[in-house]
């Protein structure tokens, strides 16, 4: 069956990095695209950013483009999430996705960037 | 971006009683191929997203047949046709059709 399972969250300061991970199984993974979506605590869901199967074609939410950088590793069956100059506004929870279409979710990892 | 908008944003339902959240988008969803990539997903307390419909009125593998979805251009509908108390949780609609996608504010469904 499906798995996906994201790892790397934490408490980061303001201004620091932080990368995660998304193991992907149980399906073709380098056939797919895969999608990063965050939620805030208490709040609703914002897709982050997406990349195709070969990671030719990327996009990214405006409130993070320039300081997150999204990639993926199709012999390894991984999709990453670089970030970078992170701010108390990117305190989530981090799903990774598969496709566009969004039909199967991790279970998530916190990221929590405060003083 | 597109906007999409969900109402109500609390929905209380007798269970065994019909439910409907309503999703509206500012532009229309209808891509070139002629899909419409509207999506409905379900939120149950302390879970991950779990995609319900697809594509507008398809459901998802192992989605009870009581959901179901409906509409056109910019009107989308998620309908509930009796509600069990495992329903409980948070609907979010999500267009694929303008990237990058969007999702509604959440409509979040309890028992009365």
């Amino acid at each position: 069956q499906v798995q996906l399972v994201e790892s790397g969250g934490g408490l980061v300061k303001p201004g620091g990095s932080l990368r995660l991970s998304c193991a992907a199984s149980g399906f073709t993974f380098s056939d797919y695209y895969m999608s990063w979506i965050r939620q805030a605590p208490g709040k609703g869901l914002e897709w982050v950013s997406y990349i195709s199967s070969s990671g030719s074609t990327i996009y990214y939410a405006d409130s993070v483009k320039g300081r997150f950088t999204i990639s993926r590793d199709n012999a390894k069956n991984s999709l990453y999430l670089q970030m970078n100059s992170l701010r108390a506004e990117d305190t989530a929870v981090y799903y990774c996705a598969s496709s566009t279409g969004l039909d199967y979710w991790g279970q998530g990892t916190l990221v929590t960037v405060s003083s | 971006d597109v906007v999409m908008t969900q109402s109500p944003l609390s929905l209380p339902v007798t269970l065994g009683q019909p439910a409907s959240i309503s999703c509206r988008s500012s532009q229309s969803l209808v891509y070139s191929d002629g899909n419409t990539y509207l999506n409905w997903f379900q939120q149950r307390p302390g879970q991950s997203p779990r995609r319900l419909i697809y594509k507008v009125s398809n459901r998802d593998s192992g989605v009870p047949d009581r959901f179901s979805g409906s509409g056109s251009g910019t009107d989308f509908t998620l309908k509930i046709s009796r509600v069990e108390a495992e329903d409980v949780g948070v609907y979010y609609c999500m267009q694929g059709t303008h990237w990058l996608g969007t999702f509604g504010q959440g409509t979040k469904v309890e028992i009365k």
